[in-house]
């Protein structure tokens, strides 16, 4: 079957680093997609990876590795309204969209 | 220009009652998607549309049926709801499909009792 998994919660400081890790198992690879999900609200695009490497815009980071079946996003400077959920999501080979069950990011002042 | 909207934000229904669900875009995308979330889950799809005039099945369909008579209209209709589908149901689009950006609308929340 296919299968996405991520931690399901995480707890990091305002200022600080912290990566989420996705690793899945899908019948076929089109993509990597990481979405943010505030509370009560729609989830928003982030960053989609197709080829190995380090994506970067602003204070996020997005690296995916295909051969491994692993992919993280990394925020930086980490300010209050970066708590959220954050999703995986990977197009399979029927151009699919399969999603992880998301990781809630908690930030402690 | 509101990007996605649905309609309603949020309905208490009993079982077995029919109910649709109405979903918006005003981006000319060519695919549309619904989706059900669920505490604990990920996004689950339910049916999905590349363009106006044709529809698929997703992860979820058994209950649910869509319509795409147009580019901008995508609605999801309970024929008889069950307790369990109560969820948070989520309509996207996407320009060119599930390798581009999809944009979701704000949600209804969905309670059958």
């Amino acid at each position: 079957g296919q299968n996405i998994d991520q931690p399901t919660e995480m707890t990091a400081t305002e200022g600080a680093i912290v990566q989420i890790n996705c690793t899945y198992q899908t019948s076929g690879f089109n993509g990597l997609f990481w979405y943010q999900q505030h509370a009560g609200e729609a989830p928003t695009f982030l960053s989609y990876n197709v080829l190995d490497g380090l994506e970067e815009k602003g204070r996020f980071s997005s690296f995916l590795s295909r051969s491994k079946g692993y992919s993280y996003l990394l925020l930086k400077e980490l300010q209050m309204k970066d708590s959220a959920s954050y999703l995986c999501a990977v197009a399979d080979s029927n151009y699919q969209l399969i999603w992880g069950a998301g990781t809630k990011l908690i930030i402690k002042p | 220009i509101a990007g996605i909207t649905q309609a309603p934000t949020s309905q208490i229904l009993a079982a077995g009652r029919r109910m649709t669900l109405r979903c918006t875009q005003d981006m000319r995308h060519n695919a549309m998607y619904w989706y059900r979330q669920d505490l604990g889950l990920g996004l689950r799809l339910i049916h999905y549309s590349n363009t106006a005039g044709t529809t698929g099945k997703g992860e979820v369909p058994d209950g649910y049926s869509v319509s795409r008579a147009n580019t901008d209209d995508f609605p999801l209709t309970l024929a008889s709801a069950v307790p369990s589908q109560t969820s948070v149901y989520f309509c996207a689009s996407s320009d060119r499909g599930a390798t581009d950006t999809q944009y979701f609308g704000p949600g209804t929340r969905l309670t059958v009792l």
